[in-house]
Order: C-alpha cells, then sequence, then structure tokens
C-alpha cells in the first residue's frame, strides 16, 4: 500500500509554545489530506481537510487560528498547534488520499504540553 | 448525518477461531468503506476497501462483505493469530462527499489468546 509519513511521532512542549506536525505522502501525489485528533479510548476526530493550494476546511469547534494547516505542496501538509496549552495534548493522525479514493494514514504524533 | 456503528465493542477469542466483526451505517448511499487496523498509539493500516459496486472484497486471511441496501459490512479474519490483536476500525465515504471525508465507527477492541 501507499506509504503516508508523519513526523515527529512524539513531542513535549512547554504552554504557550507552537508546534509543527508534518504529514507526507512518500510514494503518491495527495490532493486532499485530513487532520484528525484522537482521544484515549475513543475514535477519530475529524479536525479539518487541507486542499492542496487552498485553505483548509474545518469541521465545527475546531479553531483555525489555533489549529493552522497549511498544504503547500501535493505531498505536504503540515499541522501547527500554536500557543499550546495543556488540553491541547492529543494524539494527532493524519491522512492522505490516493486516487481521490483510498484513505492512508500517517503514524500518528502524540503531543504532550507541559 | 451518517453514522456508523460496530459491534461488539470488544471481542475475546482463542488462536485459530474465525473473528466475525460487524460495522452498521445508517445512510446507505456510501462511495466506498475501508476497514482499518490500529495499534495501541500507533496509526490507522489500511486492510480493505470495498467500493459501493462491490460485494465483498479478499486479502489473504482477510474476507470483507458489503450490503449497502441494508447498510452493513462485516469483516471476517480466518485462523486468528495472536498478532491479529488489535483495534479494528470500519469507515465509511459518503456518496454525495467531493472532499473523501471518512466516518468511523468507535471501533472493535480484539485480543486473541495464544
Amino acid at each position: 500500500g501507499a506509504v503516508v509519513s508523519q513526523h515527529p511521532s512524539r513531542v513535549i512542549c512547554k504552554s504557550g509554545t507552537s508546534v509543527k506536525i508534518e504529514c507526507r505522502s512518500l510514494d503518491f501525489q495527495a490532493t486532499t489530506m485530513f487532520w484528525y485528533r484522537q482521544f484515549p479510548k475513543q475514535s477519530l476526530m475529524l479536525m479539518a481537510t487541507s486542499n492542496e493550494g487552498s485553505k483548509a476546511t474545518y469541521e465545527q469547534g475546531v479553531e483555525k487560528d489555533k489549529f493552522l494547516i497549511n498544504h503547500a505542496s501535493l505531498t505536504l501538509s503540515t499541522l501547527t498547534v500554536t500557543s499550546a496549552h495543556p488540553e491541547d495534548s492529543s494524539f494527532y493522525i493524519c491522512s492522505a488520499l490516493l486516487a481521490n479514493t483510498e484513505a492512508f494514514f500517517g503514524q500518528g504524533t502524540r503531543l504532550t504540553v507541559v | 448525518k451518517q453514522e456508523v456503528t460496530q459491534i461488539p465493542a470488544a471481542l475475546s477469542v482463542p488462536e485459530g477461531e474465525n473473528l466475525v466483526l460487524n460495522c452498521s451505517f445508517t445512510d446507505s448511499a456510501i462511495y466506498n468503506l475501508q476497514w482499518f487496523r490500529q495499534d495501541p498509539g500507533k496509526g490507522l493500516t489500511s486492510l480493505l476497501l470495498i467500493q459501493s459496486s462491490q460485494r465483498e472484497q479478499t486479502s489473504g486471511r482477510l474476507n470483507a462483505s458489503l450490503d449497502k441496501s441494508s447498510g452493513r459490512s462485516t469483516l471476517y479474519i480466518a485462523a486468528s493469530q495472536p498478532g491479529d490483536s488489535a483495534t479494528y476500525l470500519c469507515a465509511v465515504r459518503s456518496a454525495t462527499d467531493s472532499w473523501g471525508k471518512l466516518q468511523f465507527g468507535a471501533g472493535t477492541q480484539v485480543v486473541v489468546t495464544p
């Protein structure tokens, strides 16, 4: 299957700082990528849809100024958590669509804000 | 709004038994359905993708069926192994969604005991 690489896998940051998470499709081009958040023992919650060359579309209740998404190329989308606080601690996962059909996911990023 | 339900929430079987995981969805107008596997603290691995026009897909010991009219999909795992222990998620893409968003079920946590 296709490969989506997410980096970093773990990050610890101080409250008030910003953290950037990268999502790369390694062997295919992805016009559309998605960012999810997952709480312990729960399923995935879609945060936003990222389209190459245009602004991201955020789901209801997701603060676009706190979670900045940039999809600068067909293989790279980034999620920046700005002014992070402890409540932003979570598991963040990205996915990319292959041929607008099958979704492939990154390994996830465990963010801990202290 | 599409709702996806997975039953049971948890399942424990001895090694060698066949696994049967169920997924139901409320809106039959789907584009496709995917089954994923998630290991603790990891991202999602795509197992099988079934297009709306298909009735089933097979890969090795895995077989997934789709009955769109009744809003059901079943994932069969033959001759289970301890390495099959994981959480299995099904996700549905609506036929009217042009972005490719997936609606996830809550997952079935599987434990295969040696």
